[in-house]
């Protein structure tokens, strides 16, 4: 059965302090996602890396970074996390087309719920 | 920059009923996928589709590329069908730019 695990389902942490969020996918898949979700705001794309060491900003990666040293493993860093960080973290993982464009079937974790006091 | 409409934002039905969500976006694509998301977070990748149509189970999703827009259909609606739909379309940003999100459907069946 194919799998993307994310490491924490639920994290509380306080403002300022360092966030690492690591996800893992079983499936050999090139690219890799991070999301965040918000009511009303649906799911945007924070970054994302379709090979090893390949890493590309999203829409919204200011106070983020990433980290792709292993093809199963990327991992979403927030340097000094901040109130308005607190949110559902989703990573994703497909297939890369010739294209490079997200046209496989993707595959989901089971989220992040991250709160930031 | 894609954009993508989902209508309704919320749809309340009885068991049994026929449902329909629809979803439109402004630029040319690859690919259009439809997810399904229950309460407690987890997504799962229900269709991807880049013409005509595909079934699965009691699901039907269909695609119109000239009219750049999708359907997704649910026939024999059940509770255990609650949940929120959510459309994405890939491949209009020429490289490797992810998908773009619609912003969901809440879709709730009373027995």
């Amino acid at each position: 059965d194919v799998k993307v695990t994310q490491s924490s389902r639920y994290l509380v942490k306080r403002t300022g302090e360092k966030v690492f969020l690591e996800c893992v996918q079983d499936m050999d898949h090139e690219n890799m996602f991070w999301y965040r979700q918000d009511p009303g705001l649906g799911l945007r794309l924070i970054y994302f890396s379709y090979d090893v060491k390949m890493k590309e900003k999203g829409d919204i990666p200011e106070g983020y970074s990433v980290s792709r040293e292993k093809k199963e493993r990327f991992s979403l860093i927030l340097e000094s996390a901040s109130t308005n960080q607190t949110s559902m973290y989703l990573c994703a993982s497909s297939l890369l087309d010739r294209g490079f464009s997200v046209t496989g079937e993707l595959f989901f974790g089971e989220g992040s719920r991250l709160t930031v006091l | 920059k894609n954009e993508v409409e989902q209508s309704p934002q919320n749809l309340t039905a009885q068991e049994g009923e026929f449902i329909t969500i629809n979803c439109s976006y402004s630029v040319g694509i690859s690919a259009l996928h439809w997810l399904q998301q229950h309460p407690g977070g987890g997504i799962v990748s229900l269709f991807m589709l880049s013409s005509g149509k595909k079934k699965h189970g009691r699901l039907i999703a269909t695609i119109n590329i000239q009219e750049k827009h999708s359907s997704l259909h649910i026939t024999a609606s059940h509770p255990r069908d609650s949940a929120v739909y959510i459309c994405a379309v890939g491949g209009s940003g020429g490289g490797a730019d992810g998908l773009t999100f619609g912003k969901g459907t809440h879709l709730i069946i009373q027995p």
